[in-house]
């Protein structure tokens, strides 16, 4: 069955550096997604991605976040200046419907 | 403003008992309504959902129940399994914008 795939599993970075969080979505899939969950919070929706652009964006996707996707297959999240309070698991999904296909998500943790 | 509530932050079932896990929404103009099922450290994975049409929908072991009249949707596992202890969020889908609105989530315990 085909899966959502997201690299590092993860990632220890010091507060103000970039991060690049990266996601292979289902190839036929048409929207794309990211989310996060803080340990022991819900999940929070971060933004939503469609024929090439931002569709929607929740007031979390501040500057600091952008999304991409570069080559037809990576979706990727960048975080341009990491705070503490952005460690946090971060899941990319994606669907052709209703139905979002989430990945296994990024542990990231900013020390 | 939460549009969508899981009251139960947890519940425990002895196994081969029936589990029921809870969720209130707000907007009436939800399309679908979705079951989550989380383990620590994994992403959330996709376990049945229902259409705002239909009022319940069954696979296996799982069942939803929706009632539109209260706003109310209910996951049933029956038989209850260790297996299954997880959190599980309940979801729904707001077509208008493709977006998921998600509750907070219930963590299930089953004990042998």
């Amino acid at each position: 069955e085909p899966e959502v795939t997201q690299t590092p599993s993860h990632q220890v970075t010091q507060m103000g550096q970039e991060v690049i969080l990266r996601c292979v979505p289902i190839s036929n899939h048409l929207y794309f997604y990211w989310y996060r969950q803080i340990l022991g919070q819900k999940v929070e929706f971060l933004v939503s991605f469609y024929n090439n652009e931002i569709s929607e964006k929740s007031e979390i996707f501040d500057d600091q976040f952008s999304v991409e996707r570069p080559d037809g297959s990576n979706f990727t999240l960048k975080i341009r200046s990491t705070k503490l309070e952005d460690s946090a698991m971060y899941f990319c999904a994606s669907t052709r419907d209703s139905h979002q296909y989430f990945g296994p998500g990024t542990r990231l943790t900013v020390t | 403003d939460q549009q969508v509530k899981q009251n139960s932050p947890s519940l425990s079932v002895q196994e081969g008992r029936i589990s029921i896990l809870n969720c209130d929404y707000t907007n009436s103009m939800f399309d679908y309504f979705l079951w989550y099922k989380k383990y620590p450290a994994e992403g959330p994975t996709f376990l049945i959902s229902i259409s705002s049409i239909k009022d319940k929908n069954e696979d296996g072991r799982f069942t939803v129940f929706l009632n539109k009249s209260a706003k109310h949707l209910s996951l049933h596992i029956v038989p209850s399994q260790p297996g299954d202890s997880a959190v599980y969020f309940c979801a729904a889908y707001d077509g208008n914008n493709r977006k998921l609105i998600w509750g907070l989530g219930t963590s299930l315990a089953v004990n042998p």
